[in-house]
């Protein structure tokens, strides 16, 4: 199957850093998702993207496709962007099913 | 109400008990999906459902029973469980044509 490889494992950032998560994947993928997982469990959607580029106030995703990578920027960070990071794949089409990343900690330092 | 509602949001049972976590979509979609999230390990799929038909069963063991009586709900039915499948259960759904999940808060289960 799929290997999906995050980095990096783990973060620490002062407050107001600027932040890159990347996402690597062996094998072409019809879909790319990326989630924060709060300090409660709940996985948050943050970014659907197959490909190209979405912005959303400080978060930014970008997806390179054909180099099997993405990468999730977070700017001027705040304390409550700390949790788990997760992007998740579905190999090839029709695949109903979505392979995990082991995830980025990130923790945010007042 | 947000988009997928899972009860309870904690739960602790002994080995010999039998319990349901419950899983509630209000957005429409027409698959779901229950996923396993231990310590240390990556988020593990362990059941698909299409349009109430079961379509994965990732080596699930049969103490775990998933029913699906419609494309809004989802129970995951639980017997007999080892200290071992305490872990963070998280159901999700999807429209099945674009893939783009979404979760609900998960329930915490811990098995004594």
């Amino acid at each position: 199957g799929i290997q999906v490889e995050q980095s990096p494992p783990d973060l620490i950032l002062q407050e107001g850093a600027n932040s890159t998560l990347r996402c690597n994947f062996s094998d072409s993928v019809n879909n790319l998702q990326w989630f924060h997982q709060n300090p409660w469990g709940q996985l948050i959607n943050l970014f659907y993207i197959p490909s190209g580029t979405k912005q959303n106030g400080r978060l930014s995703a970008t997806t390179v496709a054909t180099e099997r990578y993405s990468l999730l920027y977070i700017s001027s960070s705040q304390t409550t962007d700390s949790g788990v990071y997760f992007c998740a794949v579905e190999e090839g089409f029709g695949n109903e099913k979505l392979t995990f990343g082991t995830g980025t900690r990130l923790t945010i330092i007042p | 109400e947000t988009g997928v509602t899972q009860t309870p949001r904690h739960l602790v049972m002994g080995m010999t008990n039998k319990k349901s976590l419950k899983c509630e979509q209000h957005l429409g979609h027409n698959a779901m999906y229950w996923y396993k999230q231990s310590a240390k390990k990556p988020l593990e799929l362990m059941f698909v459902y299409n349009f109430k038909e079961q379509t994965e069963n990732n080596s699930v063991p049969s103490r775990f029973s998933p029913e699906c009586p419609n494309s809004s709900h989802l129970f995951l039915h639980l017997h007999t469980l080892q200290p071992e499948d305490s872990a963070l259960y998280l159901c999700a759904s999807s429209q099945e044509s674009t893939l783009e999940a979404f979760f609900g808060q998960g329930t915490r289960l811990t098995v004594v």
